[in-house]
């Protein structure tokens, strides 16, 4: 079935570089996307969210963009910090008021001091 | 604001016995509530969509028999995974839309850890 995919399934960095991570959805008729972080043992936390008439989004060091032509999602994250180190998942909402999320399969980040 | 709570965080029970997981929106209120499991290193799969005042609505594969849901009210939804086993292992975590609000982010608790011995 269709599916939110991530590139990478680990990423490591030095504390204050910046990080990239990528994600990859099949669905043209997603309107909305969100980006998660989770925490081991926690549930998904919002990082900041996108919709499909946007190219970008910043928010407090994290920014956001997507290139619709070639359903790709990124996430960027100034200055990592060794708090930033969890799992991400980029999610997608097929359209509607439903709001159902797909969830990508996540990446693990993972900062070194 | 925005918060979602699960109760239990962590449970254990034995094969056969069933178990019940609570969702609860702490501020606002949720029409809409969802329910996904989790394996380790895995991603989040979505269960159902549970409704207020309705029946839920199941994805392709979640038997409607195991994982009964029951969403008696705006601000709380159940699951409950009957005769649980070994396989049923995973954790739990749901997700609340406010009723009002348009299309702001879900929120999530923070999970419930279910281990079936």
């Amino acid at each position: 079935g269709e599916s939110v995919g991530l590139h990478l399934p680990t990423l490591s960095v030095q504390e204050g570089d910046n990080s990239i991570i990528n994600c990859a959805y099949s669905n043209s008729a997603s309107d909305y996307f969100i980006w998660y972080k989770q925490e081991s043992g926690k549930g998904p936390q919002f990082i900041i969210d996108i919709r499909s008439n946007m190219d970008k989004r910043q928010g407090q060091r994290v920014t956001v963009l997507l290139n619709k032509t070639v359903k790709h999602l990124s996430l960027q994250i100034a200055a990592t910090q060794p708090g930033d180190s969890a799992v991400y998942f980029c999610a997608e909402n097929r359209g509607g008021a439903t709001n159902k999320l797909i969830f990508g399969t996540g990446t693990l980040l993972a900062v070194q001091p | 604001g925005a918060v979602v709570s699960q109760h239990p965080s962590r449970v254990i029970c034995k094969s056969g016995t069933s178990v019940k997981i609570e969702c609860r929106s702490l501020d606002f209120q949720a029409t809409t509530m969802f329910w996904y499991r989790q394996f380790p290193k895995q991603s989040l799969m979505l269960m159902a969509t549970s409704n207020e005042g309705s029946k839920a609505t199941y994805e392709q594969g979640v038997e409607k028999d195991k994982f009964l849901i029951n969403h008696a009210s705006l601000t709380l939804s159940t699951l409950t995974v009957t005769s649980a086993h070994p396989e049923d292992s995973s954790f739990y975590i749901c997700s609340a839309k406010p009723s009002t609000g348009g299309s702001s982010p879900l929120h999530f608790g923070n999970g419930t850890r279910l281990t079936v011995t």
